[in-house]
């Protein structure tokens, strides 16, 4: 049973461009949360999709936007990079419905230069 | 809005030696409590929850948590740590909201472990 999958591992982007990242969730589950980590900062929240519908969002600005697929899947885009967007970016998968545990993937490390 | 505070930022212990790591909440009602794990360049694994009923609750690699609702605490407890426990160790909460739970993190405490 595959878990949590988040491509590219690594990824490294100048300012101002536009990046996607992309996960694919726990089997069985139908629920995407993304999470920002700064270096030696816990997770925060940016968004979670349901049903391909944006169902809560983080302090985040709209330069972060994402999709949800059909089949659950998931993209996580950041437009206008900024110095600040570095850091590792997590994906979770849930199963929607009340108290169901995330499971986080490895995530994918963002370096704007 | 609820809030997490990991007091202790980074705990040495030896190996062999008993380990607790603290957690704070800030919310009106009980919430779901999680002690997550990271390695060095890793995402996140799940080592225990908390969603009612019994305030003692057990997760994987020998690690208990308890919590005391009048503290507003979730303590990570292991009674004997090995070196490979070395790791950044997050508590989170999650507000019960019928499947829309966000999770909201503390700042992470990190553990070494000396021979």
């Amino acid at each position: 049973d595959a878990g949590v999958t988040q491509s590219p591992t690594h990824l490294i982007k100048t300012r101002g461009q536009q990046v996607t990242l992309r996960c694919s969730p726990k089997s069985g589950h139908d629920t995407v949360s993304w999470y920002q980590q700064a270096l030696g900062q816990g997770p925060q929240f940016i968004f979670q999709y349901y049903e391909e519908e944006e169902r809560q969002r983080g302090n985040f600005p709209d330069r972060f936007s994402g999709h949800q697929f059909p089949n659950y899947s998931s993209e996580l885009n950041v437009n206008a990079l900024l110095l600040g967007d570095s850091a590792l970016y997590l994906c979770a998968s849930s199963l929607a419905g009340d108290g169901e545990t995330q499971y986080f993937g490895p995530g994918t490390r963002l370096l704007v230069l | 809005a609820q809030s997490v505070t990991q007091p202790d930022i980074h705990i040495t212990v030896s190996e062999g030696a008993s380990l607790e790591l603290r957690c704070n909440y800030s919310y009106g009602a009980t919430p779901y409590l999680f002690w997550y794990v990271q390695s060095p360049g890793q995402g996140l694994q799940l080592l225990l929850k908390y969603f009612s009923g019994d305030t003692l609750v057990q997760g994987i690699k020998g690690f208990e948590a308890e919590f005391k609702r009048s503290q507003s605490s979730f303590n990570l407890r292991k009674p004997s740590v090995h070196w490979s426990d070395a790791a950044e160790y997050f508590c989170a909460v999650g507000v019960p909201n019928f499947g829309n739970e966000k999770l909201t993190f503390g700042t992470g405490t990190r553990l070494t472990i000396i021979p």
